[in-house]
């Protein structure tokens, strides 16, 4: 059974431009949720999709986004990217999100310049 | 709000010594669960167990327990006879009332096992 897997898992990107990653979850998994983890900040929800809707939102703002579609994958966009953006965005996919096991991706890494 | 804090950074044990790792949560809630989940170097989360805020009793699984006081607001991790193969970053995390998948991580324990 394939695991969380994430696209790209490394990028560079310079200050102000935008960024897409992606996320193909585990196939049955209905939730999808985001968390950026930084050394200064540590791990933080970004936000939790479920059936293409939203259904939670952490402390980030509007610049950081997230969609997913039909086949339970997911995307999140940056936009206007700043230097604290740098961090490792990981995904994690599960069942039928109801704070069980979350299965993670090995992330994305970005660094922005 | 919810807190989660872990105030051990990092803790280097010589292979097979017993190690704790501490785990303080704050949280208003009355209906929450409790995480432990382990980081390997190559980065993704690995989940060890999910604790139920009404079910303190204690857990073992192989060389792995844990302590659930609800007192203390404490969910402390006991590696036995540790291995290299523990060493890692350990994260405890709290969800919130609803359920879903908004956890609240805490910094983390770096833990390194000396052969």
């Amino acid at each position: 059974k394939a695991g969380v897997t994430q696209t790209p898992r490394y990028l560079i990107k310079t200050r102000g431009q935008q960024v897409t990653l992606s996320c193909s979850p585990i196939s049955g998994h209905r939730s999808v949720s985001w968390y950026q983890q930084t050394p200064g900040q540590g791990l933080q929800f970004l936000f939790e999709y479920f059936s293409e809707t939203q259904r939670n939102k952490g402390n980030f703002p509007g610049r950081f986004s997230g969609r997913q579609f039909s086949n339970s994958r997911s995307e999140m966009n940056v936009s206007t990217l700043e230097l604290g953006d740098s961090a490792l965005y990981l995904c994690a996919s599960s069942l039928v999100g109801d704070a069980g096991e979350l299965f993670f991706g090995e992330g994305s890494r970005l660094t922005v310049l | 709000a919810q807190k989660v804090t872990q105030a051990q950074t990092e803790i280097s044990v010589v292979e097979k010594e017993d190690v704790t790792l501490d785990c303080v949560y704050e949280t208003r809630d009355t209906t929450y669960y409790l995480f432990w989940y382990k980081q390997p170097p190559s980065g993704e989360l690995v989940f060890l167990i999910r604790r139920n805020s009404f079910d303190e009793q204690n857990e073992i699984s192989g060389r792995y327990s844990w302590n659930f006081q609800k007192s203390t607001s404490s969910f402390n991790f006991t590696i036995t006879a540790s291995q290299v193969v523990d060493s890692a970053v350990y994260f405890c995390a709290l969800s919130d009332n609803f359920g879903n998948e908004k956890l609240t991580f805490g910094t983390g324990t770096r833990l390194t096992i000396i052969p």
